[in-house]
């Protein structure tokens, strides 16, 4: 799988919008961006993903620029309970191994 | 989304002894569910591949005949943690791969802290 590169870390005012930046510049054409989230001393949560079209569900919104090379993961309106790691990760959809590799993610602190 | 369970979430056990952790995936039917392995402050490591039916696949440096791996019906992986030791203390975390119905998406269990004294 590609790798991606996300900043150490980040910090959101609550109520503010959160936007988490991710670079995956060797993406395939056949790859996904994937978004988890992982809260202290809990499994990782699924959040969205997304091939190259923008998607939306009742957690976020996932931008992917029009090169596949970068994406931005929006919480519209973050609470304490949005912090946590964030993960953007590529993977084949439906690959016959399809296990995910983790980078070291986001750390995204919302603030009150 | 799919619901995937560990048990137990937080387990002791003392030197010597083996122990088991369960994934299972409660809606969903999955051929294939990983292993993964999270020490404090760090990622995600992948252990190995558990396949229904199958010899589980494992990592480079992960010992399969320490940490046995039973993938016994399309909704049950288990890992063994044999002879365990201290330096074994750590989260484990399974995933499991939904089918087409779950969008092939890859859902994650609660993860089981372990602590060997």
């Amino acid at each position: 799988d590609a790798k991606t590169t996300q900043p150490p870390s980040m910090d959101c005012a609550e109520g503010r919008a959160a936007n988490l930046p991710c670079n995956h510049s060797t993406i395939s054409g056949n790859e996904y961006v994937y978004w988890y989230r992982q809260i202290h001393s809990q499994g990782p949560q699924y959040i969205i993903h997304g091939l190259k079209n923008n998607e939306t569900n009742e957690m976020a919104s996932l931008i992917i620029t029009e090169d596949r090379k970068s994406s931005t993961l929006i919480l519209p309106h973050a609470t304490l309970r949005d912090t946590a790691v964030y993960y953007c990760i590529v993977r084949v959809y439906g690959g016959s191994q399809g296990n995910l590799i983790f980078g070291k993610g986001t750390k995204l602190s919302v603030k009150p | 989304g799919a619901v995937v369970s560990q048990h137990p979430s937080r387990v002791i056990c003392k030197s010597g002894t083996s122990v088991k952790i369960e994934c299972r995936s409660l809606d969903f039917q999955a051929t294939t569910m990983f292993w993964y392995r999270q020490f404090p402050k760090k990622s995600l490591m992948l252990m190995a591949t558990s396949n229904e039916g199958s010899k589980a696949t494992y990592e480079q440096g992960v010992e399969k005949d320490k940490f046995l791996i039973n993938h016994a019906s399309l909704t049950l992986s288990t890992l063994t943690v044999t002879s365990a030791h201290p330096e074994d203390s750590s989260f484990y975390i399974c995933s499991a791969k939904g089918g087409i119905s779950a969008g092939n998406t890859i859902y994650f269990g609660e993860g089981s802290w372990l602590t060997v004294v």
